[in-house]
């Protein structure tokens, strides 16, 4: 138990389907990212919330749409992905995203996307 | 460029063996050097976190050392035990918040 939990761990979707994934953790921390995994490639941040405002994009289609309606709660809305989107999509979050922070971010196990 | 480069790629080892995986870090401005645990089909799961007047940090069986002169580190397991079948990640963080995260190492334990 990490004290972060994602849901659903596995999801199999047509490229026309529209799902979301949830994160939620129970640290009491104030920043949330997602990350994507692909086998053999380094992790790939996503996006990053602190205290429910988005502080990062990192150059991410428009297909993947984050909300972050409470410091606790994070959700990746998904729509018309391509198969290239396949992968292992990981949440975490850290005390704050503070410059110069040594907190160490707590990861939830994925979720394991496959996309038809 | 910042980059973060990991070896080997693998690595298969006898139980109660020692092992160690490298780092090699190119990360400006320098803020911290981190190594996580990845289980297969789980999160990663932090070890260590070192700083630049850190050159070495222990957790249980996992020794983290740190040379900011060469921009090395390495992640040293000892007495190896079948559930350190993993991979290890080795991440660097700049002064402006910024991670690079490595390829990692896929460790195997055999009995």
């Amino acid at each position: 138990e990490t004290g972060v939990t994602q849901t659903p761990r596995h999801l199999v979707m047509g490229m026309t389907n529209k799902k979301s994934l949830k994160c939620e953790q129970h640290l009491g921390h104030n920043a949330m990212y997602w990350y994507k995994q692909s086998a053999k490639k380094p992790l790939e941040l996503m996006f990053v919330y602190n205290f429910k405002e988005q502080t990062e994009n990192n150059s991410v289609p428009s297909r993947f749409s984050p909300e972050c309606p409470n410091s606790s709660h994070l959700f990746l809305h998904l729509h018309t992905l391509q198969p290239e989107d396949s992968a292992l999509y990981l949440c975490a979050s850290s005390q704050d995203t503070g410059v110069y922070s040594n907190q160490p971010q707590h990861f939830g196990d994925g979720t394991r996307l496959s996309i038809l | 460029k910042n980059q973060v480069e990991q070896s080997p790629q693998s690595l298969i080892i006898l139980e109660g063996k020692n092992c160690t995986l490298q780092c090699n870090y190119t990360v400006s401005p320098f803020s911290n050097l981190r190594w996580y645990k990845q289980d297969t089909g789980r999160g990663p799961v932090s070890l260590t976190i070192m700083t630049f007047s850190e050159n070495t940090k222990s957790n249980g069986r996992y020794t983290a050392t740190l040379d900011a002169d060469t921009k090395q580190s390495s992640l040293h397991i000892t007495a190896s035990q079948l559930s350190d079948s993993a991979s290890y990640i080795c991440v660097g963080q700049t002064g402006a918040n910024n991670l690079f995260f490595g390829t990692g190492t896929r460790l195997t334990v055999i009995p």
